[in-house]
């Protein structure tokens, strides 16, 4: 199976911040990658889809690139419902992976 | 408006059984693959299995192989997970959601706890 992994596992930040999260595949995945956000006791929130395209409704200060194997997931200026869990996704193998996840956290 | 309801959940002795079912409105539900998600207590998200939109293309995590199944009955708009021989790892909240292109999981539901204990 394709492995993902997040970095860093958890970060704190404050309101304002600019954030990075990058995720790494174990192969090349091409664009398969999608990104999510993940409140507790809420159903996971699709940010952006095959590695830079923001899905409908989703705030521009939230960008993303990449292509094979390297990610990054960027929110510009963080705001406050912004904390959360993110987590990447791969779809290139008919067997499909989640990233560990990156809490963002108050700091 | 693009709508998922899971059902079925509960709580389940190991080596038990257990249905969820997932309810869709608002879209072509046979035009779409569908999935299954878990999130575990304190952990992350783990994709459990897809299925496409016939039916006749299915795919399981290396967890669930063997022991779970998804089908779909596209007449009634509800995609399924039977899922036996239930471990305690197995305990977690199920989401259901539609793939769209590129395989991104568009839409979710609010999801099923299931509790193997």
């Amino acid at each position: 199976d394709i492995q993902m992994t997040q970095s860093p596992p958890s970060l704190s930040a404050s309101v304002g911040d600019r954030v990075t999260i990058t995720c790494r595949a174990s192969q090349s995945i091409e664009h398969y990658l999608h990104w999510y956000q993940h409140k507790p006791g809420n159903a996971p929130k699709l940010l952006i889809y095959a590695a830079s395209t923001l899905h409908t409704g989703v705030p521009s200060r939230f960008s993303a690139s990449g292509y094979g194997t390297d990610f990054t997931l960027t929110i510009s200026s963080l705001q406050p419902e912004d904390f959360a869990t993110y987590y990447c996704q791969q779809t290139y193998s008919r067997v499909e992976t989640f990233g560990q996840g990156t809490k963002v956290e108050v700091k | 408006e693009v709508l998922l309801v899971e059902a079925g959940g509960g709580s389940v002795q190991p080596g038990g059984s257990l249905r969820l079912s997932c309810s869709a409105s608002g879209f072509t539900f046979s035009d779409y693959w569908m999935h299954w998600v878990r999130h575990a207590p304190g952990k992350g998200l783990v994709w459990v299995s897809r299925i496409n939109g016939d039916g006749n293309d299915i795919s399981y995590a290396d967890s669930v192989r063997g022991r779970f199944t998804i089908s779909r009955d596209n007449a009634k708009s509800t995609l399924y997970l039977q899922m036996d021989s239930l471990r305690a790892d197995d305990t977690g909240v199920y989401f259901c959601s539609r793939g769209g292109t590129s395989g991104r999981n568009d839409y979710w539901g609010q999801g099923a706890l299931v509790t193997v204990s």
